[in-house]
């Protein structure tokens, strides 16, 4: 089962930042977290990952908390090709079959002009 | 650009049928990954390949089986394809260490058996 609670949707005006949560309780002190998302008709995409430690990239902020137990993404000028389900993953530090990617149902978020 | 090409964006086979569906990628990724996708369900892991010729099974193998004979390709067979084996298949690769690193994704194949 998947390690993470994430709301099923969410709404977010175009420009604006949107802010996704994610509820990971039961994490361990090896595990990273881990952002995809899935557009319509396309294979997951890789957003941004971390330990304990905010992360910043191109796409995305992420922000988790001091005790590990949720974090959030920030994408932080929505558009609307933004529209997509996002996962939220808890992923242990292994190599070989340790490592699989667990992926839940997701965020959908839409992105309204 | 990292890639990873499956070989059918659409399929239709009949019922009883031997399915074969190729996943190849060119980023010398010792892992790849075979998962199916379905409504309501989520993304659910068929079969994982850590090296050549070496498999596990993920959370749903039944009525499937992999071959890893090359590096670059992963290949999931559906045996006999039965109605409830519709779905969207996903594969995907990364590399293999004892760190953290990102997995890509094809676009995948939506099969549909009638």
């Amino acid at each position: 089962d998947a390690k993470t609670t994430q709301p099923p949707s969410m709404d977010c005006a175009e420009g604006r930042a949107a802010n996704l949560p994610c509820n990971h309780s039961t994490i361990s002190g090896n595990e990273y977290v881990y952002w995809y998302r899935q557009i319509h008709s396309q294979g997951p995409q890789y957003i941004i990952h971390g330990l304990k430690n905010n992360e910043t990239n191109e796409m995305a902020s992420l922000i988790i908390t001091e005790d590990r137990k949720s974090s959030t993404l920030i994408l932080p000028h929505a558009t609307l090709r933004d529209t997509a389900v996002y996962y939220c993953i808890v992923r242990g530090n292994y190599g070989g079959s340790q490592g699989n990617l667990i992926f839940g149902k997701g965020t959908k978020l839409s992105v309204k002009p | 650009d990292v890639k990873v090409t499956q070989s059918s964006r659409y399929l239709v086979k009949r019922t009883g049928e031997k399915v074969f569906l190729e996943c190849v990628q060119d980023m010398d990724h010792e892992n790849m990954f075979w998962y199916r996708q379905d409504p309501g369900l989520g993304l659910r892991l068929i079969y994982f390949s850590y090296d050549v010729k070496m498999k596990e099974k993920g959370d749903i193998p039944e009525g499937y089986s992999v071959s890893r004979e090359k590096k670059e390709r992963f290949s999931l067979i559906l045996e006999s394809a039965s109605t409830n084996q519709t779905s969207m298949y996903l594969c995907a690769s990364s590399l293999y260490y004892r760190g953290n690193t990102e997995a890509f994704f094809g676009q995948g194949t939506r099969l549909t058996v009638v």
